[in-house]
């Protein structure tokens, strides 16, 4: 099993800065399969990135993703007052693995 | 508008069984991967498995920690999906999602709350 780890746990920034959000793979992720998800409270996981760098369908280009093989890097460019949420990483290489997440708060 | 609604959850004894539905409007269903998350209460996002399409031949997948007592399948006449869970434990409960996949779009359902509790 791909084990995902995500870092910081928790980012505290205000808005209009830079977001950068961590995710390593126990393993090479072939293909470049990895996604980012959002979550805010009370919702459901909401899909940004697909592929490492794609972004889906209807998602404002702050949000970026790079990286491959073991490291990848969610960045939100200049942070939005609705970007305050739960991120989350997941390989879909081998099966599917979520990472823990990491929270962005407002400082 | 696009929609997935997840119906069948509530409150179950440990040792139950269930099965969680999930019906999707406004899009073409069979085309779609479909996959089942859930999240326990205040936890994070556990992927539980999924079904392919037509065109692989309806393959189903698991987590190693789901193979054995979770069963997806899916009916594309009636645009659902479905989950059927065995000998729940009370680490069982949490919300459980279904997700449909043709990148790039996805969509998710709103949860469907199981509960296993005596």
């Amino acid at each position: 099993e791909i084990v995902l780890t995500q870092s910081p746990d928790t980012l505290s920034l205000s808005p209009g800065e830079r977001a950068t959000l961590s995710c390593r793979a126990s393993q090479t992720v072939n293909s470049n399969s990895l996604a980012w998800f959002q979550q805010k409270p009370g919702q459901a996981p909401r899909l940004l990135i697909y592929g490492a760098s794609n972004r889906a369908t209807g998602i404002p280009d702050r949000f970026s993703g790079s990286g491959s093989g073991t490291d990848f890097t969610l960045t939100i460019s200049r942070l939005e007052p609705e970007d305050f949420a739960v991120y989350y990483c997941q390989q879909y290489a081998r099966l599917a693995t979520f990472g823990p997440g990491t929270k962005v708060d407002i400082k | 508008e696009v929609q997935l609604v997840e119906s069948g959850g509530g409150l179950v004894q440990p040792g139950g069984s269930l099965r969680l539905s999930c019906v999707a409007s406004a899009f073409t269903f069979s085309d779609h991967f479909k996959d089942w998350v859930r999240q326990a209460p205040g936890k994070g996002l556990e992927w539980i498995g999924r079904i392919g399409n037509k065109g692989n031949s309806y393959t189903t997948e698991y987590a190693a920690s789901m193979k054995g007592r979770f069963t997806i399948s899916r009916d594309d006449s009636k645009n659902s999906l479905y989950l059927q869970v065995h000998s729940l434990k009370t680490e069982d409960t949490a919300v459980y999602y279904c997700v449909s996949t043709a990148l790039p779009s996805q969509y998710w359902g709103q949860g469907t709350l199981v509960t296993v509790s005596s």
